[in-house]
């Protein structure tokens, strides 16, 4: 069974541009979730997706970041414009259901100079 | 709001000591409690998944159990091995899951 999977796995911007990850869940996975992992914390939410639909978006700052998982399948997170405490690693799960046991896919490492 | 401790943040063992990881939650209302292990530079690993209506689950030589009405988990390691280096974060599960922030786990040869 093919993981997560994520892209592009290292990623380097300049403060005010934007930039895009994107994330393919593991077949059959109806639950997609975005973390955002600052060095030394623990991974925190930033948007849950139920198939195409958001279920819990309320710790991602909508005014620059946003998210789409059309089709109910693949997934992509934007930054637009990033700034230097966006550096950060982004990880995407998935699971078969909203509770269930989450995969992770290798992350995308972004630093904003 | 749920809230997630683990103590101690670091932890440094010689190889074949058996260790204990311990996670705090604040809201013991949770679907389960999942264990996971971070490599440098590298994504989760899932270890174990207690659901909430079990008290432990095994898988080789770690062992996990949870106390809901303490609101406690505690993963435990046997006979530990350098290659069991890593970071070590546990997640309370509900309708969306809350990380703590991980022990740092050296095991020295």
């Amino acid at each position: 069974e093919a993981g997560v999977a994520q892209s592009p796995r290292y990623k380097i911007i300049e403060k005010r541009q934007s930039v895009a990850f994107w994330c393919n869940p593991i077949s059959g996975h109806a639950t997609l979730y975005w973390y955002q992992q600052i060095l030394g914390q623990g991974p925190k939410l930033l948007i849950q997706f139920q198939n195409n639909g958001v279920v819990d978006d309320s710790q991602l700052p909508k005014d620059r970041f946003s998210a789409e998982r059309l089709k109910g399948v693949d997934s992509t997170l934007k930054i637009q414009p990033a700034k230097l405490e966006d550096s950060a690693v982004y990880l995407c799960a998935s699971s078969t259901n909203t509770g269930r046991e989450q995969y992770f896919g290798p992350g995308t490492r972004l630093t904003v100079t | 709001k749920q809230e997630v401790t683990q103590i101690p943040a670091a932890l440094s063992v010689p190889e074949g000591e058996n260790l204990v990881l311990n996670c705090s939650f604040t809201d013991s209302a949770i679907y389960n409690l999942q264990w996971f292990r971070q490599d440098p530079g590298k994504g989760l690993t899932s270890l174990l998944l207690i659901q909430s209506s079990q008290r432990e689950q095994t898988s080789g030589r770690l062992n996990a159990s949870l106390d809901k009405s303490s609101g406690r988990s505690t993963l435990y390691i046997a006979a530990s091995q350098p290659g069991d280096s890593a970071t070590y974060l546990c997640a309370s599960g509900g309708q969306n899951f809350v990380f703590g922030p991980g022990t740092r786990l050296s095991v020295l040869p």
